[in-house]
């Protein structure tokens, strides 16, 4: 079974833009999560949909946000983009949800913010 | 959430047993202790879990306390592809997908 898919895996941006990150789960997993990672805060969460609906979102900016479709695949954006938001990007999927569901994650993509 | 306490780093000779302790004395009971790894710039790969009994599988073993206050991951005989940063997350049931992930341990295989 293929893994779970992130496209771009890398992305070079301007601050003031905005950035589109898309993520594929494993076949079969209804849910997807968001982590940002960066050196000085570690690995944060940003936001999980389960179903199509965002069932919990981390203590991002209004700038940050995501959507799942009804193929289970997610896309996340962020929108005027600030030096701060380079970060390796990452997506998780699980099968369902609850804490016994383990989740598996992609490589990540690493936005450099210019 | 009950919060974890790991050592920021560690060593272990190539062949050797790799234990990496965790320290969770206000987990309830209820909750899980998932073990994690991240190889350099590689997203976090899912180790182990469990709730109360040992578990092992084809990576490692995970021995947690009776009392649950702290939990050990073994890797057996560690190869110097299990350098990476070690991350044990404590999961409430009805958390959602968020994990926790906190600073981890960073091992280095040495040969």
């Amino acid at each position: 079974k293929a893994g779970v898919t992130q496209t771009p895996r890398y992305l070079i941006k301007t601050r003031g833009q905005q950035v589109t990150l898309s993520c594929s789960p494993i076949s079969g997993h209804r849910s997807v999560s968001w982590y940002q990672q960066t050196p000085g805060q570690g690995l944060q969460f940003l936001f999980e949909y389960f179903s199509e609906t965002q069932r919990n979102k981390g203590n991002f900016p209004g700038r940050f946000s995501g959507r799942q479709f009804s193929n289970s695949r997610s896309e996340m954006n962020v929108s005027t983009l600030e030096l701060g938001d380079s970060a390796l990007y990452l997506c998780a999927s699980s099968l369902t949800k609850g804490a016994r569901e383990t989740q598996y994650f992609g490589p990540g993509t690493r936005l450099l913010v210019l | 959430d009950a919060k974890t306490t790991q050592p920021p780093s560690m060593d272990c000779a190539e062949g050797r047993a790799a234990n990496l302790p965790c320290n969770h004395s206000t987990i309830s009971g209820n909750e899980y202790v998932y073990w994690y790894r991240q190889i350099h710039s590689q997203g976090p790969q899912y180790i182990i879990h469990g709730l109360k009994n040992n578990e092992t599988n084809e990576m490692a073993s995970l021995i947690i306390t009776e009392d649950r206050k702290s939990s050990t991951l073994i890797l057996p005989h560690a190869t110097l592809r299990d350098t990476a940063v070690y991350y044990c997350i404590v999961r409430p049931p009805n958390s959602g997908y968020a994990l926790n992930f906190g600073k981890g341990t960073s091992l280095l295989v040495t040969p």
